[in-house]
């Protein structure tokens, strides 16, 4: 127990559904990330927010579509997905986003599952 | 060519052995991270470095900056290490990722 949580584990979603993914943390952190890993592929790193300011987007496609609240909580909204976005997300936490450090040691969420059909 | 190499790909071992995974890298970084993946996809972050070594319990990293090299070392090696370790690199306010080292541990 890594004290970030992922719901829900698993998703099965339409081409034409919307749906989204939710991340909390209970660390006390101030940042906290969202990554995809594709099966085959290296982890990639989505959106970084920290101090719930978005610092990070590696040219994610509009479609997916993060947000932010509160330092405790992550959103992922998907909508018009496609089959090849079929992959593992990742959310993961850690201390703020120092100039002269960058990114902290991060703890991971478990992780949701999701499959487009 | 992927910024960040893990070898070897694939590893097993015998309960008991010692086991090197090692990390090459082409860009400049801020620090290294070495994760632990298991079976389920949960990741837990072994160790962050920026210089020298650091160990935790049976697990010892070490770093050349110099030469981009990293390896993860685990001694006494026991099935429950049976997992994918995987390389991340921070380059600025970046991650990059090694393809991953999947190590299964017989007993």
């Amino acid at each position: 127990e890594t004290g970030v949580t992922q719901t829900p584990r698993h998703l099965v979603m339409g081409m034409t559904n919307k749906k989204s993914l939710k991340c909390e943390q209970h660390l006390g952190h101030n940042a906290m990330y969202w990554y995809k890993q594709s099966a085959k592929k290296p982890l990639e790193l989505m959106f970084v927010y920290s101090l719930e300011e978005r610092v990070e987007n590696n040219s994610v496609p509009s479609r997916f579509s993060p947000e932010c609240p509160n330092s405790s909580h992550l959103f992922l909204h998907l909508h018009t997905l496609q089959p090849e976005d079929s992959a593992l997300y990742l959310c993961a936490s850690s201390r703020p986003i120092r100039s002269d450090r960058g990114y902290d040691e991060q703890y991971f969420g478990p992780g949701t599952r999701l499959t487009v059909t | 060519k992927n910024e960040v190499e893990q070898s070897p790909q694939n590893l097993t071992a015998q309960e008991g052995e010692f086991i090197t995974i090692n990390c090459s890298y082409s860009v400049g970084i801020s620090a290294l991270h070495w994760l632990q993946q298991h079976p389920g996809g949960g990741i837990v972050s072994l160790f962050m470095l920026s210089s020298g070594k650091k160990k935790h319990g049976r697990l010892i990293a070490t770093i050349n900056i110099q030469e981009k090299h990293s390896s993860l070392h685990i001694t006494a090696s026991h099935p429950r290490d049976s997992a994918v370790y995987i390389c991340a690199v921070r380059v600025n306010n970046d991650m990059r990722f090694g393809a991953g080292t999947r190590l299964t541990v017989k007993p």
